[in-house]
């Protein structure tokens, strides 16, 4: 059984780097795409972007200018860097597995991590 | 973008009844449409995927349908544990994108 576990800092300075990792148990990264999605308190959810266990990466348009994503497969972990954060990015992170057979979806997601950007 | 489009975005309903949520997509998207299920505190999961395949260990009162810009998810007989907030989310294009959601709510 596939789980998923984010973690990184919870809370971050405005103008900094919002650095997460999400490691991989209980499976292989190889020949699936990881995907980090995010949720604002109360609000729905956002996609940010996938790496697949090559390394290639899709990135949301949206942030594609600030994000920077990772992946260690010996580690069997994926990393996320989100660059010049406002309180904008305030918001739970996901992980998730993107899988892909005929279609893209997200079978196994991680539990989510609080990040908070303040001063 | 794909816009998706959820309606409604709450409604309330009792254990028992059957619940239809519709999601929109802007631009034709095949069967590339997937639904997911969200209780409050956890994160998303996923309940269909392709439109109307039912992922492993959902139980079988969940039923997805549709194919092009219209798709609905249906709860045949609504339990309490279903009561959450649900959100359809498109796999044809880049970025992908998520409906707003519909919470169900307890009547």
């Amino acid at each position: 059984q596939v789980q998923l576990q984010e973690s990184g800092p919870g809370l971050v300075k405005p103008s900094e780097t919002l650095s997460l990792t999400c490691t991989v148990s209980g499976g292989s990264m190889n020949s699936y795409f990881w995907s980090w999605i995010r949720q604002p308190a109360g609000k729905g959810l956002e996609w940010i972007g996938r790496i697949y266990s090559s390394g290639n990466t899709n990135y949301n348009p949206s942030l594609e200018s600030r994000v920077t994503m990772s992946v260690d497969t010996p580690k069997n972990e994926f990393s996320l860097k989100l660059s010049s954060v406002t309180a904008a990015d305030t918001a739970i992170y996901y992980c998730a597995r993107d899988i892909n057979i005929g279609n893209y979806y997200m079978d196994v997601w991680g539990k989510g991590t609080t990040v908070t950007v303040s001063s | 973008d794909i816009q998706m489009t959820q309606s409604p975005s709450s409604l309330s309903a009792s254990v028992g009844d059957r619940v239809t949520i519709t999601c929109r997509a802007s631009q034709s998207i095949s069967s590339y449409l997937n639904w997911y299920q969200q209780k409050p505190g956890k994160a998303p999961k996923l309940l269909i995927y392709a439109a109307s395949s039912l992922q492993s260990g959902v139980p079988s009162r969940f039923s997805g349908g549709g194919s092009g810009t219209d798709f609905t998810l249906t709860i045949s007989g609504l339990q309490p544990e279903d009561f959450a907030t649900y959100y359809c989310q498109q796999s044809y294009s880049m970025p992908l994108t998520f409906g707003g959601g519909t919470k169900v709510e307890i009547k």
